[in-house]
């Protein structure tokens, strides 16, 4: 029984760039979520999918992050015209139903220079 | 809005000492979820224990125990006889239906067990 996968785990840009990150959720988990976390914070809600839905965005997430998530299973996470304050890691986590525990894959840490 | 408090931002503990993680809440709503989680230098959140607001008895499991207070608004933490190996960032964080189930997290305490 694998757990949530993301890719890559590292990640280092120059400031323009555009990158992408890949979330793989827990087999059959309906629900998967985006969250940002900065040093020394806890992690902050981006967005969430129920199957292929994206169903909320946070007001974090300006114009320049999309996320999908086709077909329900995996999901990515773009960013473009990368900042230095994107610098951060983005964590990614799948329950079954909407109201079950969230589990968390490694992260993906951004660094941009 | 959902609100977390971590009041401790570090402990550091000898090993085989207790130790307790405080976490304070805020929300309006009567239907909500309680979690914490392990952060270990990994950087991998793992998920440690969750309860319902109607549940409010405590829970031991091997080293660790949580006391759910509604009249306080507080979900506390104890690690008894820490270990080494304990050392890492725990997060308290909150859901509510109402919110999508996402979650609100605290901003951690660094907990480190010194041998």
């Amino acid at each position: 029984d694998t757990g949530v996968s993301q890719n890559p785990r590292h990640k280092i840009t120059k400031r323009g760039q555009n990158v992408t990150f890949r979330c793989d959720p827990i087999s059959e988990h309906n629900r998967l979520y985006w969250y940002r976390q900065t040093l020394g914070q806890g992690p902050e809600f981006l967005t969430y999918f129920q199957n292929e839905a994206q169903l909320e965005k946070s007001r974090l997430l300006s114009d320049r992050f999309s996320a999908e998530r086709p077909k329900g299973s995996f999901s990515t996470l773009e960013i473009q015209r990368t900042e230095q304050g994107d610098s951060a890691m983005y964590l990614c986590a799948s329950s079954l139903a909407y109201i079950d525990t969230q589990y968390f894959g490694p992260g993906t840490r951004l660094t941009v220079l | 809005a959902q609100k977390v408090t971590q009041a401790q931002t570090e402990i550091s503990v000898v090993e085989k000492e207790d130790v307790t993680l405080d976490c304070v809440y805020e929300t309006r709503d009567t239907t909500y979820y309680l979690f914490w989680y392990k952060q270990p230098p990994s950087g991998e959140l793992v998920f440690l224990i969750r309860r319902n607001s109607f549940d409010e008895q405590n829970e031991i499991s091997g080293r660790y125990s949580w006391n759910f207070q509604k009249s306080t608004s507080s979900f506390n933490f104890t690690i008894t006889a820490s270990q080494v190996v304990d050392s890492a960032v725990y997060f308290c964080a909150l859901s509510v239906e109402t919110s999508g189930s996402r979650l609100t997290f605290g901003e951690g305490t660094q907990l480190t067990v010194n041998p």
